[in-house]
Formats: C-alpha cells, structure tokens, sequence
C-alpha cells in the first residue's frame, strides 16, 4: 500500500544535541511538507518542497533544516539552536501544482527533550 | 489572504445526537475546502472535500459537509455522533495563485462525544 511512513514515533533528545526525524513517501508526489504541532494547538508550517533538491521555508523554520535529495524522502534536523523542541511532528505529502487533490500525512514523531 | 476559521475550540454532543463542527472560510473566487480529522498520537486522515458541483459534500465514517457560498461556510456534520468519532478535527483550504498548492489550516475544533 501507498502511503508516508515517519520514524521513530517517539524520540528523546538531550540539551544541545541535534535529532532528525525521517519521512518517506512511496505516493510518487512531488511536494513534501514538515509541519509541528503543540498540546492543544492547530498545524504550523517549518518546512515545504516542491521539487528534488529545492525547499522552502515555512512559518516557523528557525532551529529547524531539511535536505530533499530523492523524491521519497525529506527528513527534518531539530537543531541545538530550537530552544523549545517538544512537540509532535507531522510529515506530509501532495502532487504538486494540484490545489484540489490535498494532503496525505505520515502518523507522526513525538520529540521530547530529557 | 486565504483563510479558514474554526470559531468552536471544542464541541461536545451526546452519542446518537447529531453533530456539527463549524468552519468559515474567507477565500476570493471559487474555494476548494477540506476536512480532516486526527485521532489521538495519529496522523491527520482525509475526511472528505468540496471542488464544484453539489453543495452537500458526502464523506468518509458517515460524515458531510455544506458549502454555503453566501454564508462562506462549509460545517462538518453527522445525523447520530458515535463515541468513537472523539477526534480533534481541522478545516482547510489551499491559497489561490500561487501556483503551488499549500494548505492552510485552522485551528481545530475538538470533538467530544459521550456515551
């Protein structure tokens, strides 16, 4: 079946360490998008890409990077410099260029800092 | 901008009572709109979309939807609300003129159901 998978579902991070948390499609879709959520809160965007190679940042992108080498893949580094890294994480994917098809998502990351 | 609203932090039914979650939205032309809806530690799962045509939009779990041009909303509904259908749900729509589709979001509306 087609569809994004994110690992690990949970991951602990130490103060000043950097994480990354995976994200793979199998949907053959170009765009990819990396949004977190908090206790109680709607979706902001960090980070989205349209093409292999190329990514743009979102609303709240500082603390965060992403790499887009392969169409299937776009994982997210939390780095040292996220000073409130806790929260759930949320990967998802949609054909570019195509505003009435909407987006399928992975199940998430739970990130917490120890 | 392209917005969505989702004016009810909260809505909370009786099991087999009818549901509604509201969402207004705030977009120039002809909006496409989406529903999704997030189970606890999940995911958010497609629910159902309004693109043309029929008003009343038919959807996954037994829920709908009516767009409503000249009340620029589109509220999620359901004839007799399970337990089950606890969720936090969201509203969306993707901006025009860009070229690119992006979703923007509400901010969730939580659903609570009891028995």
């Amino acid at each position: 079946d087609g569809g994004i998978t994110q690992s690990p579902k949970y991951l602990f991070r130490k103060e000043g360490q950097n994480v990354t948390l995976s994200c793979e499609q199998n949907l053959n879709h170009d765009a990819m998008y990396w949004y977190r959520q908090d206790p109680g809160q709607g979706l902001r965007l960090i980070y989205y890409s349209q093409i292999v190679n190329d990514f743009q940042k979102g609303d709240i992108a500082e603390g965060y990077s992403v790499s887009r080498e392969k169409k299937e893949s776009f994982p997210l580094t939390v780095t040292s410099a996220q000073k409130n890294p806790t929260a759930f994480y949320l990967c998802a994917s949609s054909i570019a260029g195509r505003s009435n098809y909407g987006y399928t998502f992975g199940s998430g990351t739970r990130l917490t800092v120890v | 901008a392209q917005s969505v609203a989702q004016p009810e932090d909260q809505v909370n039914v009786a099991e087999g009572n009818p549901l509604t979650v509201k969402c207004t939205y705030s977009v120039s032309g002809n909006p496409y709109l989406f529903w999704y809806v997030q189970y606890p530690n999940r995911g958010l799962q497609f629910l159902l979309k309004y693109i043309t045509g029929d008003n009343l939009v038919k959807g996954s779990y037994g829920f709908e939807a009516e767009f409503n041009k000249s009340q620029t909303s589109f509220h999620l509904k359901k004839p007799s609300a399970l337990v089950s259908d606890s969720a936090l749900y969201f509203c969306a729509v993707p901006p025009k003129n860009t070229g690119f589709q992006k979703l923007v979001f509400g901010t969730g509306t939580r659903l609570l159901v009891s028995p």
